[in-house]
Order: C-alpha cells, then structure tokens, then sequence
C-alpha cells in the first residue's frame, strides 16, 4: 500500500488565478495519475505522470491548462492555470502499484478547490 | 452515453439490511471490474476487484460480474452504519492504468 497526502487540501481562488497542488507518496512509485471529481460527477483522469517523461493527457485536458511535473518518484504537482469556476472541483492523485495479479490504485485524500 | 453507468442514489438503509449496488457499462474491453469505498472529505479506497465474469466474497462483501450483461453489482450484507459512504464502480481494460468510474452512490445506513 502507500501514504499519499496532498497539499493544499483546500483552497478558495478567484478567477484568473493559478494553483497548484503537491502529491507526495511514501514509496517510489513510476506510475501516477491526476483526477477530476467534479460535483455529481464521476472521477475522471485527467493525465498520467511518469518519472522522466511528459505527462499524458486525456482527451479534453491540455498541458496549457493542467501543467504537470513529476521530479522524482515520489513527487507530482498538477497546476490549474487561469482558472474559471468551471474548474471548481476535488482534484486527487494516485499512484499505482504492483500486485500478483492486478495493479492496484491508491488515492490521496484530495484537493478541494473553489473559484470564485 | 457514458462509458459506465451508476445510480447517484442517494440510498438510504436501515441497519442490517442487504444492500445492492449496481453500474451497468457499454465497453466490451473491460477485464477488470473495481469497487471503490470513499467516505466523506476522503480519497476512494479499494474495496474488491474482481478479473473477468463470476463472484468475489470478502466477508460482507461479495461482488458480481456479468460480461455477457455488461452490469456489475455490489452486495453488502448486514450493513452497519460505518458502511455509510459513496461507493464508486470502476474498469479497466489493462491490468493498470486508466479507470473508468461511475459517478458513484451515497448510502447512507441508519441505525
């Protein structure tokens, strides 16, 4: 298993204005991911963040808006750039690890953004 | 149409009652089909996996796969009021990587 903490947990931003947030693991981990929990609404992945490459994106999500990095293997920060109250959301982080038959994912507790 | 589909509830239950929660999905390529526990202001956690079509148990937990119906189902027998949460359903295609999510339900039981 792992520890993941997030920082900040939550913040209140106005419009225009960037945030970014930290995932931290306690483990050396190469793959992490970046969801989007909006209200009523399924998590939904917003890009994968290996160690040493470009962050993959899914379909809707550009680097402009969601810029990620991942220094190291246990580090990632996503940043929400020029944001609207679209944006208003939880955002977690997971990292994935290997079992005997399935790789299992662990969540950090979430960022819980509002923007006004 | 949504790729995984799941009833938002919420539901609400009387302590121990069996309680039935269900996602049906449209993607054939699923192999692998996740429940997911998050309690309030907290990130989901893993409750059962299941690889394929047939039934898992863990204690009061038993999940069903039915590819044949692309619906999956959750049963959470003698339900207590720590069971009070949003359940998510989840699949993927590839034993990692990208999951697909149900919108989640909150159940709620009382005492």
């Amino acid at each position: 298993s792992a520890v993941i903490s997030q920082k900040p947990s939550r913040d209140i931003c106005q419009r225009g204005t960037s945030l970014t947030i930290q995932c931290q693991v306690d483990s050396q981990v190469t793959m992490m991911f970046w969801y989007r929990q909006q209200p009523g609404q399924s998590l939904t992945l917003i890009a994968t963040a290996n160690q040493g490459s470009e962050a993959t994106y899914e379909s809707g999500f550009v680097i402009d808006k969601f810029p990620i990095s991942r220094p190291n293997l246990t580090f990632s920060t996503l940043t929400v750039s020029n944001m609207s109250p679209e944006d208003s959301s939880i955002y977690l982080c997971s990292v994935e690890f290997g079992g005997p038959s399935y790789n299992e994912q662990f969540f950090g507790p979430g960022t819980r953004l509002t923007v006004l | 149409q949504k790729e995984v589909e799941q009833d938002p509830g919420p539901l609400s239950v009387p302590e121990g009652a069996i309680v039935s929660l269900n996602c049906t999905y449209s993607n054939s390529a699923f192999q692998y089909f996740m429940w997911y526990r998050q309690y309030s202001r907290k990130g989901p956690e893993l409750l059962m996996y299941t690889y394929s079509s047939g039934n898992k148990e863990d204690g009061r937990f038993t999940a069903q796969v039915d590819k044949s119906s692309k619906y999956i189902s959750l049963f959470i027998r003698d339900s207590q009021p720590s069971d009070s949460a949003t359940y998510l359903c989840a699949m993927s295609a590839n034993q990692g990587g990208k999951l697909i999510f149900g919108q989640g339900t909150e159940l709620s039981v009382k005492p």
